[in-house]
């Protein structure tokens, strides 16, 4: 089974639905990373998380909430999903400290009509 | 502000060539930089990363990266490409101030062909 487990792997839906992406990972780790991938952009962080009470905007965080329900858990949210939120979006832990090794999850793809 | 370029969104090679991926990098302190690599439908994974000391760094699947400060770069090469090289790969650079945020280029997609 895979360390960091992203749900679901793919989604269709449409403008103004409330989306919810999960993350569960079993490495372990306090800090956990959201961040979305557009072509051409590379990725983007949205939102990140030390522990369970420390939550943290990213760059592009408009448009997005987060849950961090237990260490190992974190929810992306999607309020009222527009289409220019359609992306793949990843889920990433890492140990304490600067510098250190990102673990991503697989991914999961939005698709906002 | 950090920043990461990477030039040629595409890059071709045979099986068997040269592989160079450029990265060139903006950062007022000393950059920590990374070479992550996604294969189709999977997550990034680590190739390697430069934080201090050896300027030339070795990573997975023979892949090396070279910090040169001088250029501000941070190229990626492999002396022979093989089909399995196929992917997309991102140069980043990592924040400081505690918070491990990388920062990340464009990506460069990679085609091996016979």
């Amino acid at each position: 089974d895979a360390d960091v487990t992203q749900t679901p792997r793919n989604r269709i839906t449409k403008t103004g639905k409330r989306i919810m992406l999960e993350c569960s990972q079993t490495k372990g780790h306090d800090r956990m990373y959201w961040y979305r991938q557009d072509p051409g952009l590379g990725l983007r962080l949205i939102y990140y998380s030390f522990d369970v009470k420390d939550i943290n905007k990213g760059e592009i965080s408009d448009g997005y909430s987060v849950s961090r329900q237990a260490q190992a858990k974190f929810s992306l949210s999607l309020e009222s999903a527009i289409p220019n939120q359609t992306a793949l979006y990843f889920c990433a832990t890492s140990e304490p400290g600067d510098h250190r090794e990102l673990f991503f999850g697989e991914g999961s793809r939005l698709t906002v009509l | 502000a950090q920043s990461v370029t990477q030039l040629g969104s595409h890059v071709s090679v045979s099986e068997g060539a040269l592989v160079l991926l450029r990265c060139n990098y903006s950062s007022s302190v000393p950059p920590y930089l990374f070479w992550y690599v996604q294969y189709p439908n999977q997550g990034l994974q680590l190739l390697l990363k430069y934080t201090t000391g050896a300027t030339l760094v070795k990573g997975i699947n023979g892949f090396e990266a070279e910090f040169k400060k001088s250029e501000t770069s941070f190229h990626l090469t492999k002396p022979s490409a093989h089909m399995s090289d196929a992917a997309e790969y991102f140069c980043a650079v990592s924040s400081s101030g505690g918070y491990n945020k990388l920062i990340f280029g464009a990506g460069t997609r990679l085609a091996v062909h016979p």
